[in-house]
């Protein structure tokens, strides 16, 4: 079974510019979560997906980040434009529906934003 | 705020010892989990304990959980060189709406010197 696939693994681009992350959930995860991690501190909740539809957005930074799950399959964060601060590891994670029960995610390897 | 805070951020020690990191969290919770994550991976899911129980092992895991104070420890036993990473805790708080997003800490980060 194939994991969670996260592209591209490192991009490095100048303040201002756009950048498109991708990420590949497990083939019949429903959930589809945005993670993102700041020069070793904290693990920070972006975004939770259910199929299509966004269920949590409240971690979003600012509207300069959008995510979509088109048809309910991968995910894309494009961060436009970026900043400085933007700059960090962006994980995906993906989990199985179990409603109100233990929610284990799969991760990804995590795509190394660098914002120069 | 930070949900989780894994205590200490750093440590070292000598292949074959006993690692113990703990973790404490604010709000209530339905489980808490520990992850493991080395060098350019993404994390790996090792062990859940719910918030009804107090202790659970697997292999050379031992976790506890204390929910009156809010805390939990991972123990590893008998180190490798292999277990060097970083480890953190995460949480899932109630009320639980449903496939509750998990709230992770910053991790403790640490070395198995051989």
């Amino acid at each position: 079974e194939a994991g969670v696939t996260q592209f591209p693994s490192h991009s490095v681009i100048e303040k201002g510019q756009t950048v498109t992350l991708r990420c590949d959930p497990i083939s019949g995860h429903d959930n589809l979560y945005w993670y993102r991690r700041v020069m070793g501190k904290e693990i920070k909740f972006l975004l939770h997906f259910v199929k299509e539809s966004k269920q949590d957005e409240s971690g979003m930074p600012n509207n300069r980040f959008l995510a979509e799950r088109t048809g309910g399959t991968y995910s894309t964060l494009k961060v436009q434009p970026a900043e400085l601060e933007d700059s960090g590891v962006y994980f995906c994670a993906s989990s199985q529906d179990v409603g109100a029960g233990a929610n284990v995610l799969t991760f990804g390897a995590g795509s190394r934003l660098t914002v120069l | 705020s930070q949900q989780g805070e894994e205590d200490p951020q750093a440590l070292s020690i000598q292949e074959g010892e006993n690692a113990t990191m703990n973790c404490s969290y604010k709000t209530s919770i339905n489980n808490l989990q520990w992850y493991r994550q080395n060098s350019g991976r993404g994390l790996v899911h090792l062990i859940l304990i719910r918030s009804n129980e107090r202790e659970k092992h697997s292999g050379r895991l031992r976790v506890t959980l204390d929910t009156s104070k809010k805390s939990s420890s991972l123990l590893i036993t008998a180190s490798r060189a292999a277990d060097t990473a970083s480890y953190f805790c995460a949480t899932d708080a109630i009320p639980n709406f449903g496939n509750e997003k998990l709230t992770f800490g910053t991790g403790t980060r640490l070395t198995i010197i051989p």
